[in-house]
């Protein structure tokens, strides 16, 4: 089972709401991801976890905060958010987060900040 | 440059026939490359990995390797209409830690 999944599917929220996207995998995988795409780019990564540890963050702003709260679920939780960060995050696991490793990812949320 | 270089597109093949997708690559450390689908409006889904110089076939699908020329490719044979998607190509390398996706290339099946 390569499953990934991710809720919700879809979020509008305004600027001053504070909400959460959940990631989830029973891979056994060791390594998480959060990814933000916008049309028409490549996925751009923002934070890894592994072994439940925070090992990246690609400089993102702090209104985005991720929580690993075990080695199978991955939060991101959302504050303060602009216009422009209304995109579509993907979550993807791997085995151990090495390079050679196989990133699988999940259906995305398809954020929509007003 | 970048690090990770693909055609935009959009490719358009015939249904039928090879459709031939190319990346190249900046840095000679990488060690391991990616080629992902994806639909529009969809998550990235895994076509292949290759680690090493040469081919892998599964399938359709033939990813080739030449780390000395620092270029991968994706061959996509007797191409189909479901085929019609931007693949990603994305390489890993362990002084980043992490994957470099390229920004895709658009390839179009005609019937």
């Amino acid at each position: 089972d390569t499953e990934v999944t991710q809720t919700p599917k879809h979020l509008v929220m305004g600027m001053t709401n504070k909400k959460s996207l959940k990631c989830e995998q029973h891979m056994g995988h060791r390594a998480m991801y959060w990814y933000k795409q916008k049309a028409k780019k490549p996925p751009e990564l923002m934070f890894v976890y592994s072994y439940e540890k925070l090992s990246i963050n690609e400089s993102v702003p702090s209104r985005f905060s991720p929580e690993c709260p075990n080695s199978s679920l991955l939060n991101l939780h959302l504050h303060a958010l602009q216009p422009e960060d209304s995109a579509l995050y993907l979550c993807a696991s791997s085995q151990d987060g090495t390079v050679t490793d196989t990133q699988y990812f999940g259906p995305g949320t398809r954020l929509t900040v007003l | 440059q970048k690090e990770v270089e693909q055609n935009s597109g959009p490719l358009s093949v015939p249904e039928g026939a090879i459709a031939s997708l190319n990346c190249t690559y900046s840095d000679r450390g990488s060690q391991s490359f990616f080629w992902y689908r994806q639909y529009s409006g969809k998550s990235p889904e895994l076509i292949m990995f290759i680690y090493s110089n040469g081919d892998k076939e599964d399938g359709r699908f033939t990813a080739q390797l030449n780390k000395a020329s620092q270029y991968v490719s994706l061959l996509i044979r007797d191409s189909q209409p479901s085929d019609s998607a931007t693949y990603l190509c994305a390489v890993g390398r362990s002084s980043a830690s992490k994957i470099i996706f390229g920004s895709g290339t658009r390839l179009s099946i005609r019937p």
